[in-house]
Parts: structure tokens; sequence; C-alpha cells
């Protein structure tokens, strides 16, 4: 079975500032879709951005962008020029391109906090 | 507007009493999901359903169960089976293209 972990379960950024969040995940599958979703307070799931494992090329949205090392496993989430608005919980995701269920394994969350 | 409504919002239930949590989709969705939450914690599998009359477990499909008798609807039960049922639960549905969440229903058992 996949696992997904976040090693930091809170972080502070300055806003204005740029903030990294990690993500590493276990798997012995060679293609498979990673998500970061953002959870504000009101917990609605906002999907921030998607990468697909046999894409080489990092996934950019606006300010958020990734860097994915598939050899490493690892799937960060950079966010640049941060904004009072990007506090909430930051949830990593996977999915195998192979699971019928096409269900998401979720790491434990960061929780991001922005200092104004 | 399509969308994934949760219902209540908030849940109080004494312990020993089952409960039934709502999820209604009008997305024509063909996959659900129900996922657990647990404070400053991660989402976590219960279960899950890709047509009608079919589901199959999550990882942590103890003392809870669904059904889905219609496209659009995902009931969940979380019986008195289940020892530790106070959570913010999630459901959701996927059709290619991606996923769409409900906004969630907090459940207190006092």
């Amino acid at each position: 079975a996949q696992t997904v972990t976040q090693s930091q379960p809170e972080m502070s950024v300055q806003e204005a500032e740029t903030v990294t969040l990690s993500c590493t995940y276990d798997t012995s599958e060679s293609d498979y879709y990673l998500f970061w979703y953002k959870q504000p307070p009101s917990r609605q799931m906002i999907l921030v951005i998607r990468q697909e494992a046999y894409k080489q090329q990092n996934a950019t949205e606006n300010r958020f962008s990734v860097n994915f090392q598939k050899a490493a496993k690892s799937f960060s989430l950079k966010i640049s020029d941060s904004q009072l608005g990007d506090a909430a919980m930051f949830l990593c995701a996977y999915r195998s391109v192979n699971n019928a269920g096409n269900m998401l394994t979720f790491g434990g969350g960061t929780r991001l906090m922005v200092k104004p | 507007d399509g969308g994934i409504t949760q219902s209540p919002k908030y849940l109080f239930r004494k312990e020993g009493q089952n409960v039934t949590l709502s999820c209604e989709q009008n997305l024509n969705h063909d996959a659900m999901y129900w996922y657990r939450q647990d404070p400053g914690q991660g989402l976590r599998l219960i279960y899950y359903s890709q047509i009608v009359n079919d589901f199959q477990k999550g990882d942590i499909a103890e003392g809870y169960s669904v059904s889905r008798e219609k496209k659009e609807s995902f009931p969940l039960t979380v019986t008195s089976a289940q020892k530790n049922p106070t959570a913010f639960y999630l459901c959701a549905s996927r059709r290619q293209g991606g996923y769409t969440f409900g906004s969630g229903t907090r459940l207190t058992v006092v």
C-alpha cells in the first residue's frame, strides 16, 4: 500500500516571503498522480496543483509550484509571495493509475501560518 | 450549480447511538468516497463506491456502514461499534477530470 508523509506538522512564513512544504511518498509503481490540496478554516478542500508522474516537468499554478523528484519520491510545494489568505492546512495526496477505486491517499497535513 | 451537499454541518449524538451522515451530489459522478479527518491530521478513507449498489471498504471501515442505492446519494452510518466517532467527515465524488469535495460534517459524540 502506498503511504504519504508530510514531515512538517506546522510551518510559518512572513507575508510576501517564500515557503516550501515537504511531502514524500512510498510506492512501487511507476505511474501515478500527486496532488496538493489546500484546506482553509472553512474546511473546504481546494485543489492547488496536480502532477502526473510520467511528466518530468514540474507543475506550476500562479504562485504555487512543485519540485517533483521521482527517484527520491519527493513532491514539495513552493508558495511564492505568501499572502494572508494562504493560511490553511495543506494536504499532499497520491493516486495510483492502476487503482480501480481511484481513491486518494493523503499525508497528515502541514498547517501553514502566515505572519503579517 | 452542481456540487456535493453534506448535511448536517454539525451533529451531536449520545454515545451508543447510530447516526447517519448525508452526502448528495448532482454532478452525475460515478465514484463517491467517505473520508475521516481527526484534528490536525490528514484524511483517511472509510468507504468508497464506484457504481450504484456496490461499495468497498477503505482503510478504517470498522464501525461504519454505507449504502449506494442511487447514483446521487452515498450516506454513511456511524455505528455504536465505532470506538472513537468524534471527527470531521468529508464526502467526495469523482469523474474523469478530478474530485469534488463536500463541505463536511463535524460529528461530536458525547
